[in-house]
């Protein structure tokens, strides 16, 4: 149980261009869907935090017309990185929680390189 | 603001050496201290949830313990397989979790 599934695992772009990644919950409703950056040997910083039908909430620093979150449904939460630049290559991860826990359930990651 | 700080940053084990990880936190209403496993290139794994001082759980060769200002991973007889960055977290507010840098464990055979 408790399974959390991102798409694309690796996605490689041209500068300028923008990147959709999927975040799926396979087996539970996620009411709050999360969305992290992590830099090589560093840990993750949270970027948003989604609840499904209300608009994302940001951290502080984070752009919110560059990385679009849409939490349109209980089991999918989509980052849109727009107009993507190389200093946006990272790995981003999402997490999944459902109403009632306190556990956050992270996805497999996605492998972002700007060119 | 909350922080998290884990040592070692790096930690070489040889197998069936036993030895613990530590992650201490700043102590302002914690309200719950998550323990998690990220191997190279995937998605942190959750392991261990901890409220309150004095409580433990374990799961398989790892056992999880919390004091009123620290929380240790105690590995136990390690196997290589148990390689992976260690990442502790607290959370913060309703959601929010604040992540430690981990500690890579290598355990060599």
């Amino acid at each position: 149980g408790a399974v959390v599934s991102q798409h694309p695992s690796r996605v490689i772009c041209k500068s300028g261009t923008s990147v959709k990644i999927e975040c799926r919950s396979l087996d539970f409703q996620a009411t709050t869907m999360f969305w992290y950056r992590q830099f090589p040997k560093k840990s993750l910083m949270l970027m948003a935090t989604s609840n499904e039908g209300s608009k994302a909430t940001y951290e502080q620093g984070v752009e919110k017309d560059k990385f679009l979150i849409n939490h349109a449904s209980l089991t999918l939460s989509t980052l849109t990185v727009t107009s993507a630049h190389p200093e946006d290559s990272s790995f981003y991860i999402c997490s999944a929680r459902t109403s009632g826990s306190n556990e956050q359930f992270f996805g497999p990651g996605t492998r972002l390189t700007v060119l | 603001e909350d922080q998290v700080t884990q040592s070692p940053e790096a930690l070489r084990l040889q197998e069936g050496e036993s030895s613990s990880l530590n992650c201490s936190y700043t102590v302002s209403g914690l309200r719950g201290l998550f323990w998690y496993r990220q191997d190279p290139g995937k998605g942190p794994e959750f392991l261990f949830t901890l409220y309150s001082a004095g409580e433990e759980k374990e799961k398989e060769r790892l056992k999880a313990t919390l004091t009123k200002k620290e929380s240790f991973l105690h590995i136990t007889a390690p196997k290589p397989e148990d390689s992976a960055t260690y990442l502790c977290a607290r959370r913060q507010g309703t959601d929010k979790l604040i992540f430690g840098t981990g500690t890579r464990l290598q355990v060599f055979p």
